[in-house]
């Protein structure tokens, strides 16, 4: 079965620190990869997708992945972050043609003014 | 993307009993989907419901505990039925639409059974 591991599930950063989250999953076939982010008391949105293409892609508030398909790794990176970055972040994968979408266990992210 | 709302946004319920979450979408979807977070865990898909035929349950989720219904293409019911402390939880409900291969998701419903 698919599965996806986010191996930090606490982060805690100081303002303008760089942020790395780690995020691989086990599949061997092709997928589409997404990262979300829940903002304390607010729903689940959309970071940024992989489908095909170039594998570093942007999203929206200076966020950035990286699909490494040797590694099976989609880490998402910001190089300064912000205290509105507090949240938590859920990597998730889908198989081509699936409907499904597996998430990992996410991580909580701490950033101190 | 969509604009999905859920009802209601909690509530506290006694063990035995049922509840009915509802979730509507701003416009026509083909698939919706039921997906539950325990308490410190990830989301977990329970379902996914199309307009028109019975929902399709994923492994450890059941019709008799988690009941759907998919009356039209833009809302769609999951009941939690005899409910039991363990199933205190966030119910979230996702739409995925035509062609964006990306899914949307509700507000949530946050449960918490006595």
């Amino acid at each position: 079965a698919q599965s996806v591991s986010q191996h930090n599930h606490h982060v805690i950063l100081s303002e303008a620190a760089s942020l790395e989250l780690g995020c691989n999953y086990s599949y061997g076939g092709t997928v589409n990869l997404f990262w979300y982010v829940q903002y304390p008391g607010q729903h689940l949105q959309l970071l940024l997708k992989y489908f095909s293409g170039d594998p570093l892609v942007k999203g929206i508030k200076g966020f950035e992945a990286e699909f490494i398909k040797s590694k099976f790794s989609f880490n998402l990176r910001k190089p300064s972050v912000q205290w509105s970055d507090t949240a938590e972040y859920f990597c998730a994968v889908r198989p081509t043609g699936f409907q499904k979408l597996v998430f990992g266990t996410g991580t909580r992210l701490l950033v101190s003014p | 993307s969509a604009v999905i709302s859920q009802k209601p946004s909690r509530d506290i319920c006694q063990r035995g009993t049922s509840l009915t979450i509802q979730c509507q979408v701003d416009s026509q979807v083909t698939m919706m989907f039921w997906y539950r977070q325990q308490p410190g865990q990830s989301l977990t898909l329970i379902a996914t419901a199309n307009q028109g035929s019975e929902a399709t349950y994923e492994s450890g989720f059941v019709i008799d505990k988690f009941p759907i219904s998919r009356p039209n293409l833009t809302f769609s019911t999951l009941t939690v039925s005899n409910m039991s402390p363990e199933d205190s939880s966030i119910y979230l409900c996702s739409t995925d639409r035509a062609g964006q291969e990306t899914q949307y998701f509700g507000p949530g419903t946050r449960l918490l059974v006595l």
